[in-house]
Formats: C-alpha cells, sequence, structure tokens
C-alpha cells in the first residue's frame, strides 16, 4: 500500500510570511495529490491539488509543486493570514481495485498564523 | 453542487450499545463511499470502501463484524458502530464520490463525533 510521510508536523509563521509544508509518497503509481485544509471538529476541505502529469499548480496565495522521480511534494502559502490557520493534511490518491481510488493522508501539519 | 451530510453530527452512547451513522450525498448520486475514522490530532484513517449494491472492502485491522457498512443507495451509506467500546470514541468521517465524474476527487461530511461511555 501506499505511506504518505508530512513535515512538518507543527509550523509558526509571522503574517505575510510564507509557509511550506512537504510530503514524500512510497507508491510511484500513485498520480493524483490533493491538500486538505481541516479547521478543528469540521470536515476536510480540498484546496488545490494536482495530477502527476503536471509539475506544478497554482491558485492565488496558494501552490503546489511535484517531484514524481523524487516522489514528493509540498505546498506553498503565501502571503499567510490568521485565517490560513488550520491543519493541513496531504494526500496520495492510489488504484486501489474494481474501480476505486483511494485516498492516503499524511499525518498533518497544524499551520499557526501569528498577528 | 456536491454536498455531503452525515447523521447525526454527535452522539454519546452506552458501552454495549450499537450506534448507526448515516452519511448521504444530497445533491449528487455516489458510486462509492468512504469511511474514515479521525482520532483526536490525528490523521484520517480509511476504514473502509463502499460500492452500491455491493459488500464494502474494509482496511486491514478494521473488524468488519465491528464495523458494519451498508450502502443500499446511491445517496445513502450507513456505519454501524455494533457493541461499541470506550475506544471506539472517534470522529467519523465519510466521503463521496460523484458518479460519472473524476475517479480521484472525493467530497466530505462534515464528521459524527462519537462518545462511548
Amino acid at each position: 500500500g501506499e505511506n504518505v510521510e508530512q513535515h512538518p508536523s507543527t509550523l509558526s509563521v509571522q503574517e505575510g510570511d510564507s509557509a511550506v509544508i512537504k510530503c514524500t509518497y512510497s507508491d510511484s503509481a500513485s498520480n493524483y495529490f490533493p491538500w486538505y485544509k481541516q479547521e478543528l471538529g469540521k470536515r476536510p476541505q480540498l484546496i488545490i491539488d494536482i495530477r502527476s502529469n503536471v509539475g506544478e499548480k497554482k491558485d492565488q496565495r496558494i501552490a503546489v509543486t511535484l517531484n514524481k522521480t523524487a516522489k514528493h511534494f509540498s505546498l506553498h502559502i503565501t502571503e499567510t493570514q490568521p485565517e490560513d490557520s488550520a491543519v493541513y493534511f496531504c494526500a496520495a490518491t492510489l488504484y486501489s481495485g474494481a474501480g476505486s481510488y483511494q485516498l492516503t493522508f499524511g499525518k498533518g501539519t497544524k499551520l499557526s498564523v501569528i498577528p | 453542487g456536491a454536498v455531503v451530510s452525515q447523521h447525526p453530527s454527535w452522539v454519546i452512547c452506552k458501552s454495549g450499545t450499537s450506534v448507526k451513522i448515516e452519511c448521504r450525498s444530497l445533491d449528487f448520486q455516489a458510486t462509492t463511499m468512504f469511511w474514515y475514522r479521525q482520532f483526536p490530532k490525528q490523521s484520517l484513517m480509511l476504514m473502509a470502501t463502499s460500492n452500491e449494491g455491493s459488500k464494502a472492502t474494509y482496511e486491514q485491522g478494521v473488524e468488519k463484524d465491528k464495523f458494519l457498512i451498508n450502502h443500499a443507495s446511491l445517496t445513502l451509506s450507513t456505519l454501524t458502530v455494533t457493541s461499541a467500546h470506550p475506544e471506539d470514541s472517534s470522529f467519523y468521517i465519510c466521503s463521496a464520490r460523484r458518479m460519472g465524474q473524476s475517479l480521484y476527487e472525493q467530497y466530505f461530511g462534515p464528521g459524527t463525533r462519537l462518545t462511548v461511555t
């Protein structure tokens, strides 16, 4: 199966600075990599995703990069704001058979943006 | 569009009783639904994959006789925790894959907080 490692587990940045979260995955067959933001007691919200045929994707202040050779992908948040404070999860998607793709999550990064 | 609901949002039950959690896709049909468990300050762990009209596929280490999953229609899946114990206390989240669209994307429900006393 797939194994996803995520670092760091906690990250504190000053408002306006950038935040970077890194993930590695083990199975080279994984081909879809979403990032989720989860606030306490709430559902994970998809914030950005990238597919294996793309190296970088950007959406306003959020960007994701993927290095398939090295099997790692990163989330970049620029100009951080207090409302960016949350737990962020990376995930990798692997085909599990019978038409089903499964998500394997990293352990999460608690981001705190200090005003 | 792509809204997933769960009911109840939180439940407290006594040890030894059973609890049923519902997961509904409100505005789309879901051929596949997933059930996750999340302990405090931890990640989401996949428990099982549920396809409409067929038996659920459980992940290694998840007891299928304890966590009964039924996916009777394209908009409803249920998870029943049988003979619940305090160690089953957790946040249970479902997700659904929208029929006819991306095989990758999953839409998450708001979660159900289960506390077993």
